[in-house]
């Protein structure tokens, strides 16, 4: 079957934009993760999906960022006025049994 | 303080040798579970293994096994049989299960190359 797909898979901005990433997750997997990676470095947490509502936020940098996620399955994460340290491999995760999460592909965004 | 520490920044193993990558992690937790995850230049996150606190075994999986040594607070990957294709950063993670927490906590990585 289908793996975590995302989109798009690259994304230039200019500082002060708005920018819009997609996670189509694993058909069936109810939980659903957003995690950011910048150069070099692990992964930073950013939000937690369980079905439609969001049990942990507590990783969203800034009211910037917001994420929703409808019908059980694709999500969005939101970044508004982004700035240059919004740079960063933004990857999501689906999951059935909160043991293995499976990781799309990324989007990598660049904030000139 | 760091909750995952993984301090090799940059690993080398011949072919066909074993490599023990190491992670120590930080919790008061009794119910977590520790993770590794493979990373390939292309970028993907490939899971490799999972250790449940309560498991009374090492995890293995195929040539991947984790050494557990709770009291220690060490969860290290043990890579037996190196192959070229095992060149990648590798991440240990580590869930704590408190509140139903459902994140992970991430090291920074440990960058492995498998020499020919």
């Amino acid at each position: 079957g289908a793996g975590v797909s995302q989109s798009p898979s690259n994304k230039v901005t200019e500082k002060g934009k708005d920018v819009e990433l997609r996670c189509d997750p694993i058909s069936g997997h109810t939980a659903l993760y957003w995690y950011r990676q910048s150069l070099g470095q692990g992964l930073e947490f950013l939000i937690y999906f369980q079905g439609n509502s969001a049990p942990d936020k507590s990783g969203l940098p800034s009211d910037r960022f917001s994420a929703e996620r409808t019908g059980g399955s694709v999500s969005t994460l939101t970044i508004q006025r982004t700035q240059q340290e919004d740079s960063a491999v933004y990857l999501c995760a689906s999951s059935h049994n909160y043991n293995e999460q499976f990781f799309g592909p990324g989007t990598r965004l660049t904030v000139l | 303080a760091q909750k995952i520490t993984q301090t090799q920044p940059g690993m080398f193993v011949q072919e066909k040798e074993a490599v023990t990558l190491d992670c120590t992690y930080d919790t008061s937790d009794p119910s977590y579970g520790l993770f590794w995850y493979k990373q390939p230049s292309s970028g993907e996150m490939i899971f490799l293994i999972y250790q449940g606190s309560y498991d009374q075994q090492n995890a293995t999986e195929g040539r991947y096994s984790l050494n557990f040594q709770k009291a220690r607070k060490s969860a290290n990957l043990v890579i037996s049989a190196s192959q070229l294709g095992d060149s990648a950063m590798y991440f240990c993670a580590m869930r704590e299960d408190a509140g139903n927490n459902r994140k992970l906590i991430w090291g920074l990585g440990t960058s492995l190359a498998v020499n020919p």
